[in-house]
């Protein structure tokens, strides 16, 4: 019940098109669900993180999607670039355990073509 | 710059030694955190500190041990009895009971 899965596990867009990854979880206590984005080597950054109170969240060409009847939610990077070629990692947690440990997806590699 | 420092990057490790992975923040968070990164798996916590002079274990914390004598450190030692410690390490700190985790750069550790 604690785990969070993620998909694709890797994924090529073209520059301009759409990324979409996707995660679903089982635990119902979750209430924060970051992204983190990571370069090779480097640790890993967050990027945009959602609350089950708004079905969604925008931040310039990123934005989170959030189902909480299906136990979902997903990124949207929209207009991909180049640069935002990285693995992508969806997490989550609940403020109750007063811990601040995060769950990981298996992470997504995402290449975006020139 | 405040952030959280990793050192070191590489560490190579002998069968049957133990090693001390060091992390080091000035974020003033109270909670730390360690997690371990395989290829295809993501990152697994292997224990958490969320105040000093207590940590708990995580998901993985066979083989490993730490220490938190001090709000701003966090070392873990891989011991020998870790049966498959290549992997790379990834120290994280956030403030007590909070969300945004804030991660230093890793050590890849590689046992020859």
């Amino acid at each position: 019940q604690q785990q969070v899965k993620q998909s694709p596990q890797s994924l090529i867009v073209q520059k301009g098109g759409i990324s979409i990854i996707n995660c679903a979880y089982e635990n119902t206590a979750f209430d924060y669900f970051p992204w983190y984005q990571q370069f090779p080597g480097k640790g890993p950054a967050l990027l945009i993180a959602i609350r089950p109170d708004v079905s969604e969240k925008k931040e310039g060409r990123f934005t989170i999607s959030f189902n909480k009847s299906a136990k979902q939610f997903s990124l949207h990077i929209m207009d991909s670039q180049p640069g935002d070629s990285a693995t992508y990692f969806c997490a989550a947690s609940h403020g109750s355990s007063n811990t601040g440990k995060l769950i990981f997806g298996q992470g997504t590699t995402l290449q975006v073509k020139p | 710059d405040g952030g959280i420092t990793q050192s070191p990057k590489y560490l190579f490790r002998k069968e049957g030694q133990n090693v001390t992975l060091s992390c080091e923040q000035n974020l003033n968070h109270d909670a730390m955190y360690w997690y371990r990164q395989d290829p295809g798996q993501g990152l697994r916590l292997i224990y958490y500190s969320q105040i000093v002079n207590d940590f708990q274990k995580g998901d993985i914390a066979e083989g490993y041990s730490v220490s938190r004598e001090k709000k701003e450190s966090f070392p873990l030692t891989v011991t020998s009895a870790q049966k498959n410690p290549t992997a790379f390490y990834l120290c994280a700190s956030s403030y007590a009971g909070g969300t945004e985790a804030f991660f230093g750069q890793g050590t890849r550790l590689t046992v020859v």
